[in-house]
């Protein structure tokens, strides 16, 4: 099984701060991966898939990237609407998430 | 407008039996895959089984044969059948989209449903 790493496992951020959020997977997944966003009470909402590929509608401040098996989300401005938990997820091997980070507003 | 609407969760004992359904509305049903993914309450997401297009079954190794996933095209519906149910099972599950090789993981995804397994 493929394991992800996630790190932070919590984030404190000021608003227009840049964040970065990191996974690290086991093994290759061959840029198989997402992110997504879930807000308390929500479903989970795709972010990013593919490592690097905004999905419509996301605001470009998100973005990802990676080299190898390490993963990277990246929000270049923070904003109110942003707290929430992040979560990655391979799908080159099943499904495997990581574990989240819950980002907080300073 | 994509739709994915789940239905079927409620409160069963433990060893109980509980099918859960998926219906999907706003898209070409038959050219997606689907996923059951599911959330204890404060927990991470977990992946479960998926149905390919073409109907290759995945499962996770956790489950160990308790729950089986289906999929009726002609209903636009995905079904999860859950046996042996247990206290960790209680959760929220969620019905999931996903493009079929490698394409897009995740794009929709249902409000969830509750399962509670207590006695």
């Amino acid at each position: 099984d493929i394991q992800m790493t996630q790190s932070p496992s919590t984030l404190s951020a000021s608003i227009g701060d840049r964040v970065t959020i990191t996974c690290r997977a086991s093994q290759s997944v061959s840029g198989l991966l997402a992110w997504y966003q879930q807000k308390p009470g929500q479903a989970p909402k795709l972010l990013i898939y593919q490592a690097s590929s905004l999905e419509s509608g996301v605001p470009s401040r998100f973005s990802g990237s990676y080299s190898g098996t390490e993963f990277t989300l990246t929000i270049s401005s923070l904003q109110p609407d942003d707290l929430a938990t992040y979560y990655c997820q391979q799908y080159a091997n099943f499904w495997t998430f990581g574990h989240g980070t819950k980002v907080e507003i300073k | 407008e994509v739709r994915l609407v789940e239905s079927g969760g409620r409160l069963v004992k433990p060893g109980g039996s509980l099918s859960l359904s998926c219906a999907a509305s706003g898209f070409s049903f038959s050219s997606f895959s689907f996923n059951w993914v599911r959330q204890a309450s404060g927990k991470g997401l977990e992946w479960l089984a998926a149905i390919s297009s073409w109907g290759r079954i995945l499962y996770a190794d956790s489950l160990r044969g308790r729950f089986t996933i289906t999929r009726d095209n002609a209903e636009n519906s995905v079904f999860l059948v859950m046996n042996s149910l247990r206290a960790e099972d209680t959760a929220v599950y969620y019905c999931v989209r996903s493009e079929d090789n490698g394409g897009k993981s995740g794009d929709s995804w249902g409000q969830g449903t509750l399962v509670t397994v207590s006695s």
